[in-house]
């Protein structure tokens, strides 16, 4: 079974901090994903990645980055929190590079700003 | 990417009941397609992938219609486990990014 992880299922920081998220999978998948989610508004992508080291904006990747140094690790990085960054973060992962494919999702990490 | 679109209910059934959901797509172009199910405070996971020529896995059928652009999901003798979010993806057309529908809420009552 594909298992994607993720740092924390809840989060609590102040604005202006700076905040990682960090996802893992254990099954050689090439796409990352890093999404969040909010009620009414859908899964929305942030960041997404086809390879170590390569990262392409997503729908909304204003005041976030991503790094991808190692194929099994995708990390989320909020430079200075805000509290509209209180969200679920969902990572994802699935297997073919450049290819449609089913996705494997994390249990989510709940971040709350204040 | 283009847009799709999911009526967001709920849908409020009894069990045993059949009920049926739509997800149109705008991409004529899209290669295929999905539904994922999301539980309340969980994360979404695949329910079925939707081929051209339908899909059955037990209670649930899946079918796709390219003609009008959209594709459905039918569950048959809804239990209260189904109650949860039901998203629609679709992938391709140019982009291997899948778009997900924003989903359809089920509530399933005794």
């Amino acid at each position: 079974d594909v298992k994607v992880t993720q740092s924390s299922r809840y989060l609590v920081k102040r604005t202006g901090e700076k905040v990682f998220l960090e996802c893992v999978q254990d099954m050689d998948h090439e796409n990352m994903f890093w999404y969040r989610q909010d009620p009414g508004l859908g899964l929305r992508l942030i960041y997404f990645s086809y390879d170590v080291k390569m990262k392409e904006k997503g729908d909304i990747p204003e005041g976030y980055s991503v790094s991808r140094e190692k194929k099994e690790r995708f990390s989320l990085i909020l430079e200075s929190a805000s509290t509209n960054q209180t969200s679920m973060y969902l990572c994802a992962s699935s297997k073919l590079q450049g290819a449609p494919d089913t996705q494997y999702f994390g249990p989510g990490t709940r971040l709350t700003v204040l | 990417r283009k847009e799709v679109e999911q009526d967001p209910g709920p849908f409020n059934v009894p069990e045993g009941a059949t009920v049926a959901f739509n997800c149109t797509y705008s991409n004529s172009a899209s290669q295929s397609f999905f539904w994922y199910r999301q539980d309340c405070r969980k994360e979404p996971k695949l329910l079925m992938s939707v081929y051209s020529s339908g899909n059955e896995d037990g209670r649930f059928t899946a079918q796709l219609n390219r003609a009008s652009q959209y594709i459905s999901l039918l569950i048959r003798d809804s239990k209260l486990s189904d109650s949860a979010t039901y998203l629609c993806v679709v992938n391709g057309g140019g982009s291997y990014i899948p778009t997900f529908g924003r989903g359809t809420s089920l509530i399933v009552h005794p």
